[in-house]
Parts: C-alpha cells; sequence; structure tokens
C-alpha cells in the first residue's frame, strides 16, 4: 500500500513569492496534518484537517493556508514567503483526528528554501 | 522553554552497546509517541503509549511510559548501524492542537 506522498519533493522560492505543498494520505485515512521543520529542531503543528474541516491550528501567521478535497488529499499554500520559511513541510494522516489508536503516519516531506 | 526535552541531544554508541533516550514534559501527556527520522527525511512510527507506566517493545527497541505519564524512555538493545538517525518524541499535551516534538536525539553507531 503507497505510504503518505508529498509533491514536490524539493522547491526553491523567492522572498515574497507563494507556494502550493500537496499530499495525498494514506488509502483510508481521513484526517491530514501539515508540520514545519526547521534545521535542527522538531517538526512544529502548522494545521490539521478532517473531513474537509479544519480542526486545528498551530501557532502560525495568516500567510499559511490549507485546505482538503473531497479525495482526503490537502494543499498548504504560504504566502509572502520569507526566508525563515526555509524548512521541510511534513504531512502526516491519520485514520480520525485524534484517537489514541491512530498514530500519524508522515510523508517525506517537501524541501523549501527561500532565497 | 522546550515542553518536550529529550536527552541526550546527540549520542555516539559502539555498534552492540545498548543505550537509552529520554523524553520528559512538565505536563501530564494523554499520548507519547517516537518516531525515528533519516536526515531530511520524514518521519518512520514506532511506537505509542497511553497508559502510566506502559511498556512496549519492537524487536531490539522498548520504550516505556512512566506512571505519571510525564517521561518517557526508549531503549535500544545491542545496537546496530540500521539504528543510526534522528529519534524524536511527541505527544498529546493539554491545551494543546496537534502533536508537540522534542528537538530530537541524533543517533550515531560507530562500527
Amino acid at each position: 500500500d503507497a505510504g503518505v506522498t508529498q509533491s514536490p519533493t524539493h522547491l526553491i522560492k523567492t522572498r515574497g513569492q507563494h507556494v502550493t505543498l500537496r499530499c495525498s494520505p494514506i488509502s483510508g485515512h481521513k484526517s491530514v496534518s501539515w508540520y514545519q521543520q526547521v534545521l535542527g529542531q522538531g517538526p512544529q503543528f502548522i494545521f490539521q484537517y478532517y473531513e474537509k474541516e479544519e480542526r486545528g491550528r498551530g501557532n502560525f501567521p495568516d500567510r499559511f493556508s490549507a485546505r482538503q478535497f473531497p479525495n482526503y488529499s490537502s494543499e498548504l499554500n504560504v504566502n509572502a514567503l520569507l526566508l525563515g520559511d526555509s524548512a521541510l513541510y511534513l504531512c502526516a494522516s491519520s485514520l480520525v483526528v485524534r484517537s489514541y489508536n491512530s498514530p500519524l503516519h508522515f510523508g517525506n516531506g517537501t524541501r523549501l528554501t527561500v532565497t | 522553554s522546550q515542553e518536550l526535552e529529550q536527552s541526550p541531544q546527540s549520542l555516539i554508541v559502539q555498534e552492540g552497546k545498548n543505550l537509552t533516550i529520554n523524553c520528559t514534559s512538565s505536563k501530564t501527556l494523554y499520548g507519547l509517541y517516537w518516531y525515528k527520522q533519516k536526515y531530511g527525511e520524514g518521519l518512520i512510527f514506532l511506537m505509542m503509549l497511553q497508559k502510566g507506566g506502559e511498556e512496549k517493545s519492537h524487536e531490539k527497541i522498548t520504550a516505556k511510559l512512566d506512571e505519571k505519564k510525564q517521561q518517557s524512555s526508549l531503549h535500544i538493545t545491542a545496537s546496530q548501524p540500521s539504528h543510526a538517525g534522528i529519534y524524536l518524541c511527541g505527544a498529546d499535551l493539554p491545551g494543546a492542537d496537534g502533536l508537540t516534538f522534542g528537538k530530537g536525539t541524533h543517533l550515531i553507531i560507530q562500527p
């Protein structure tokens, strides 16, 4: 079975541009979460979506937005890119929102570099 | 301050030796998750602990959650080169959306 897939794998953007990252969850998983991992740090929670509705939001500015589609895939959008947005963006899927029997399964991430 | 503290930050261990990584929180954890990450790649789920005193094992890796549900340890027995990577603990914390992660422990296995 395919795991969580993310595209693109690498991306280079210029300050002020916007970017769209995409994620396809594991088949049967209805929840998708997004995390940002800066070099040397643990992942930081950005958003969680379940059944196309936002179910959680981390401490990120309004430049960050996301959505989930009827097929449960998801997009993360970042506007007005800053140098500090350079990071590995991880998508994770799970069966439900917050069940202790439904751990997050992560994709390999999108490496975003802002110059 | 970091809500989840991992120690040590890095660890160099000779192949075949045992090692322990710790994860500590000032708050009671609803759930504690251990992940492994190869440099620049995604996180691989290892184990999930929910109940105080719970212990789980998979192959040569054992994870424990203390009775107060504020500290977890990950123990690797007879380490192998395949164990090298970054080990991250993540937790459901009260009042927080999503998982909160520690900074990770970099494990290097010397042949």
